[in-house]
């Protein structure tokens, strides 16, 4: 089965902190890798793909994300963390290029 | 530029009520489609996809149904609610390596 866990249901940094929020695959082949963000009742948005070449990945708004065959991960980072960055945050995997599989999700909380 | 919509945005509906929530694409042909399901405000479930007009795949099975009858409407529906439906619905339109997602309908079945 193709799938991605996030190990995670909380992530708490201080602003200004670096941030990491952990995410772990399972596929067969070479897999397509994602992050998404979703903010309170809105739709979910594109942060980052892996889909081949240089293992890290850089995205949207600072985050960058870090493709580990050997530990099958995809971690998403960012140097420095910012309120703004608190959300929700979703891993996901497409093995067959038709449909997503997400982890559960990760909430990311950053006080001031 | 490709965009989706999504409505209505919010929508409460009685136990036993019909559903029908809408998604349109614009700005490309021939998008596979899909319907997620977020409940509790985590965990994303895959519901139903469609390559084609008239082709859907059902992931799991449940008290809902889709339908595409044109190239670029997804119909997500429901004869009859139940308390279990309630939760927010997302449309995706995607090419082969990502999903772009529509804001989402909050259902809450009462």
């Amino acid at each position: 089965a193709q799938s991605v866990a996030q190990p995670e249901d909380q992530v708490n940094v201080a602003e200004g902190n670096p941030l990491t929020v952990k995410c772990t695959y399972s596929v067969s082949g070479n897999p397509y890798l994602f992050w998404y963000v979703q903010y309170p009742n809105r739709g979910l948005q594109f942060l980052l793909k892996y889909i081949t070449g240089d293992n890290l990945v850089k995205g949207s708004y600072g985050f960058e994300a870090e493709f580990n065959k050997s530990q099958t991960s995809f971690h998403l980072k960012k140097p420095s963390a910012l309120v703004s960055d608190s959300a929700l945050y979703f891993c996901a995997v497409s093995p067959t290029g038709y449909a997503l599989n997400f982890g559960k999700g990760t909430s990311l909380l950053v006080t001031p | 530029s490709q965009t989706i919509h999504q409505w209505p945005a919010t929508l409460v509906q009685p136990v036993g009520s019909p559903l029908s929530l809408e998604c349109t694409v614009e700005g490309t042909s021939n998008p596979n489609l899909y319907w997620y399901r977020q409940a509790a405000g985590r965990g994303l479930q895959l519901l139903f996809y469609s390559v084609g007009i008239g082709q859907i795949s059902s992931e799991v099975p449940q008290n809902l149904s889709a339908s595409r009858p044109q190239d670029r409407q997804f119909i997500l529906s429901s004869k009859k609610l139940l308390l279990s439906d309630s939760g927010f619905y997302l449309c995706a339109w995607g090419g082969d390596t990502e999903a772009f997602f529509g804001q989402g309908t909050r259902l809450t079945v009462v």
